[in-house]
Formats: structure tokens, C-alpha cells, sequence
């Protein structure tokens, strides 16, 4: 099963107005990424927040994560046509190797202009 | 930085036919991962190597499916023999080090179809 899950699955916005993606995991994590990824192309990384972090801004970004719940958000605040992507989070997983992160399916938002 | 390169772009072959996809990873990346995603299963790890070594290689579907990373600079996916549930876009990752909080920087990705 996955380890990360976004939600929604899909999200349509106006022009302007703010998006709001959810990600929920399943087990005790390292840190949490959130990555972009526009339409035929490669994954783009977005912002990093660790375990004992709680929010963090970038830009017109905004992460929050809660680990009781085990769960985060990202906001995109005054969302441009240019926004409009799939939005996957991964969550980097505490283990020897450190190595990977796992994917969740992705949230596809469309900005309308 | 060129940022990680992947080649070819698209490929279109017959089932049964062998298809290599090729990375170079950023220079000075010591990890490199392999990913599969398609609209059914979405992004799937494939293998991952640190200093040149595979490290897991877990998410290989199958025994046709093998991966190579012979120096720090080059690495290879092979499929032999293809198959059509091979269509997918694959993509090639690199990371500096092996602390899962470093970014993980992709290639533009491989469009696979296997007639």
C-alpha cells in the first residue's frame, strides 16, 4: 500500500484563490517533500520540511506537518495559470540506509484563468 | 549543471524486442535512482544505487527488467524482452548523498511504448 496518500485526487481552482493538498503516511518518517511535476516532464522539488518541524514557507508555499496524525499540507497561496501541475508528496523514511523516498499518486491541480 | 540526462526521450518498440534507457546523473551525485510511472500505479522506485552499488532493488518488476551503473557518471535500464505492460514513463533520479533530506533531481524522463 502506499506510503504517502494526497488528497484530493484532483483539484480545480480559480485563478487567484488558494490550493490546498493534503498528504497522509503510514509510517514514522525523517522528513517530508513535496515535488511538482508539469505535464511530460521530470518530478521538481519543491520544499523539504523535517520530522521536527512543523511549518515551513517558501515563496507562495506553505507546509505544515503534523506528526501525531501523521499528516501534511501544502498551500499555494494567490495560484497562478502556471501552477497548474501534479503535486506528489514523499516521505523519507527512517531506516539504515536512508535511501528513497516513497511517492504517493499525486494531487492534479488546474488553475483557471 | 546540465542537470541529470536521459536518453532516449521517446522509444517505440516492438514486444519482444530489447530496449536499454541510459542516465548520466549530475556530476558529483553519488545516488541514483530508477522510477516507473504510469496512470495505474503511478511513481514506482525500480532500484536505487549509492557510489555505484545497488542498494535495493526491490521494485524491479521481474527478471527482464536489470540495471547497471558501471562508473559514477552512466548507468542503464534494460528490459529484455519488452512487453506492452512495459509502456510507461521512466525516470532517472540523482542525489548527492544518501541522506534521504537531500533533493532528489530527475531527468526529463523516457516515454516507453511497446507495441
Amino acid at each position: 500500500s502506499q506510503q504517502g496518500e494526497e488528497d484530493p485526487q484532483a483539484l480545480s481552482i480559480q485563478e487567484g484563490e488558494n490550493a490546498t493538498m493534503n498528504c497522509s503516511y503510514k509510517t514514522s518518517i525523517n522528513n517530508l517533500q513535496w515535488y511538482r511535476q508539469n505535464s511530460g516532464r521530470g518530478l521538481v522539488h519543491l520544499i523539504l520540511i523535517r520530522s521536527n518541524e512543523r511549518e515551513k514557507h517558501s515563496g507562495r508555499l506553505r507546509v505544515t506537518l503534523d506528526t501525531s496524525k501523521k499528516s501534511s499540507s501544502l498551500l499555494i497561496t494567490a495560484s497562478r495559470a502556471a501552477d497548474t501541475a501534479s503535486y506528489f508528496c514523499a516521505t523519507g523514511l527512517l531506516d539504515n540506509y536512508g535511501q528513497n523516498f516513497v511517492f504517493g499518486p499525486g494531487t492534479r491541480l488546474s488553475v483557471l484563468p | 549543471d546540465a542537470g541529470v540526462i536521459q536518453s532516449p526521450r521517446h522509444e517505440v518498440t516492438e514486444m519482444g524486442q530489447e530496449v536499454t534507457l541510459r542516465c548520466k546523473p549530475i556530476s558529483g551525485h553519488n545516488s541514483l535512482f530508477w522510477y516507473r510511472q504510469t496512470m495505474m500505479r503511478g511513481l514506482e522506485l525500480l532500484i536505487y544505487f549509492n557510489n555505484n552499488v545497488p542498494i535495493d532493488d526491490s521494485g524491479m518488476p521481474e527478471d527482464r527488467f536489470s540495471a547497471k551503473m558501471p562508473n559514477a557518471s552512466f548507468s542503464t535500464l534494460k528490459i529484455q524482452p519488452s512487453e506492452p505492460r512495459d509502456s510507461a514513463v521512466y525516470f532517472c533520479a540523482s542525489r548527492r548523498g544518501r541522506d534521504s533530506q537531500e533533493t532528489q533531481y530527475f531527468g526529463p524522463g523516457t516515454r516507453l511504448l511497446v507495441l
